[in-house]
């Protein structure tokens, strides 16, 4: 049992590419999620995913898109990265059935110049 | 909206003395509050929940935190540390006071636990 999985883990960017951050989870959980950590921030919530086929917006949504591409796997694409994308990300899940503990990835640690 | 704020970024303590990691939110509904732990290079992972009933929460590793809805405080604490116990701690609190399928979390800015020998 795996958990919350992320590829990658590490990925330096330059500013304009693109790439998409995966994340897959094993648990048949409903809900899933995408947080940036910055320093002295916190975790702050970019997208989230409460069922297959659904997505929404959260707190800082600019500058990327998400899917969800099946009950597993839920992915965060940058289309023109910027420095200020710079960040650690982290997937989350949830089984959304009275569950309230969120269970986190790894993270993958991108860095744009 | 709901906010957390922890004050303290750094906490520096010795090894086996008693430590207490002080949140505070705002919120004008009810809330579900959690405290989270980063050890370095991984992802957080729950250390204890607050959702109703008794105001004093018991966690993984021998921490808790007590609930004081009218100082909007949700302190965590542990009577005596270790070196292991070096990490980041988050307090977050549910968007909305919501826990369907869909609750949000909105994290506080960290803490960082320094445990010296």
């Amino acid at each position: 049992n795996a958990g919350v999985t992320q590829t990658p883990k590490f990925q330096v960017l330059k500013t304009g590419q693109s790439m998409t951050l995966q994340c897959a989870q094993d648990m048949n959980h409903n809900s899933m999620y995408w947080y940036r950590q910055d320093p002295g921030m916190g975790l702050r919530l970019i997208y989230y995913s409460a069922s297959e086929g659904t997505t929404d917006k959260g707190e800082v949504p600019n500058g990327y898109n998400v899917s969800r591409l099946n009950k597993r796997e839920f992915s965060l694409r940058l289309e023109s990265a910027a420095p200020s994308q710079t960040s650690v990300y982290f997937c989350a899940s949830n089984s959304g059935r009275s569950s309230y503990e969120q269970y986190f990835g790894p993270g993958t640690r991108l860095t744009v110049t | 909206a709901q906010s957390v704020t922890q004050l303290d970024s750094q906490v520096p303590v010795f090894e086996e003395a008693p430590v207490e990691l002080r949140c505070n939110y705002s919120s004008s509904v009810s809330v579900y509050l959690f405290w989270y732990v980063q050890y370095p290079n991984q992802g957080l992972q729950l250390l204890l929940k607050y959702l109703s009933g008794s105001t004093l929460v018991k966690g993984i590793n021998g921490f808790e935190a007590e609930f004081n809805k009218s100082q909007t405080s949700f302190h965590l604490r542990k009577p005596s540390v270790h070196i292991s116990d070096t990490a980041e701690y988050f307090c977050a609190v549910s968007d909305e006071g919501r826990m369907d399928s869909s609750y949000k979390l909105i994290f506080g800015s960290g803490t960082r636990l320094l445990v010296r020998p």
